[in-house]
């Protein structure tokens, strides 16, 4: 019953490459977010978007950047991944109401070699 | 800004016994309150949520969850634990006047025994 995706779900990739993390939804949300979540620790909001053309960096601090062009679309790149970068990505959307829970995603659990 | 703290990193239960996961918050005025859960390889499903009304609040899956102001608590419990409930917990905080933004505690893990 999931209305946000995520892909790939596993990525194993070289240290320098590009990489673009996909993440859809189809609730028509205006919220959306990525977090970075690592094991035995809380998850880090590392970017969210309000609505199309809205961007913000979150509390901790990535390489990585994003975009959102399209209301259902918010991808998250990294243009040089690097083994540091190695951690799971869970994107969430929430509706425009204050106070509403997020929906996430199945996550992408990203190494970097 | 808001932060959560969640005390047990791991918790070990027998099926059929009771569980209570404790969440503590920092946060200046009366915050939105979430549990979520987390099955390995899974994102996070929405347990229950409080924002105002009874403190008292009942999810899926047979949990609930209690508001305390006094204590700056938002516990879950659930009466009698199946194996299927074995995954992880996740406490968060939604606060942000402008910046709406949900902060999660580090996850607790519950392990169910036969």
């Amino acid at each position: 019953e999931a209305d946000i995706y995520q892909t790939p779900r596993y990525l194993v990739i070289g240290t320098g490459k590009k990489i673009t993390l996909e993440c859809s939804q189809t609730m028509g949300h205006d919220k959306m977010y990525w977090y970075q979540q690592d094991p035995g620790m809380e998850l880090h909001l590392i970017h969210y978007s309000y609505g199309v053309n809205s961007t913000e960096k979150g509390d901790l601090s990535s390489e990585s950047t994003v975009s959102r062009i399209r209301t259902e679309h918010f991808p998250l790149t990294l243009e040089s991944a690097r083994p540091s970068h190695t951690s799971q990505y869970l994107c969430a959307s929430g509706d425009r109401e204050y106070g509403s829970p997020l929906h996430f995603g199945n996550g992408t659990r990203l190494t970097v070699t | 800004a808001q932060s959560v703290t969640q005390p047990d990193i791991h918790i070990t239960v027998s099926e059929g016994a009771s569980l209570e996961l404790r969440c503590n918050y920092s946060y200046g005025a009366t915050p939105y309150l979430f549990w979520y859960v987390q099955s390995p390889g899974q994102g996070l499903q929405l347990l229950l949520k409080y924002f105002s009304g009874d403190t008292l609040v009942q999810g899926i899956k047979g949990f609930e969850a209690e508001f305390k102001r006094s204590q700056s608590s938002f516990n879950l419990r659930k009466p009698s634990v199946h194996w299927s409930d074995a995954a992880e917990y996740f406490c968060a905080v939604g606060a942000g006047s402008n910046d709406y933004k949900l902060s999660f505690g580090a996850g607790t893990t519950v392990t169910v025994r036969a």
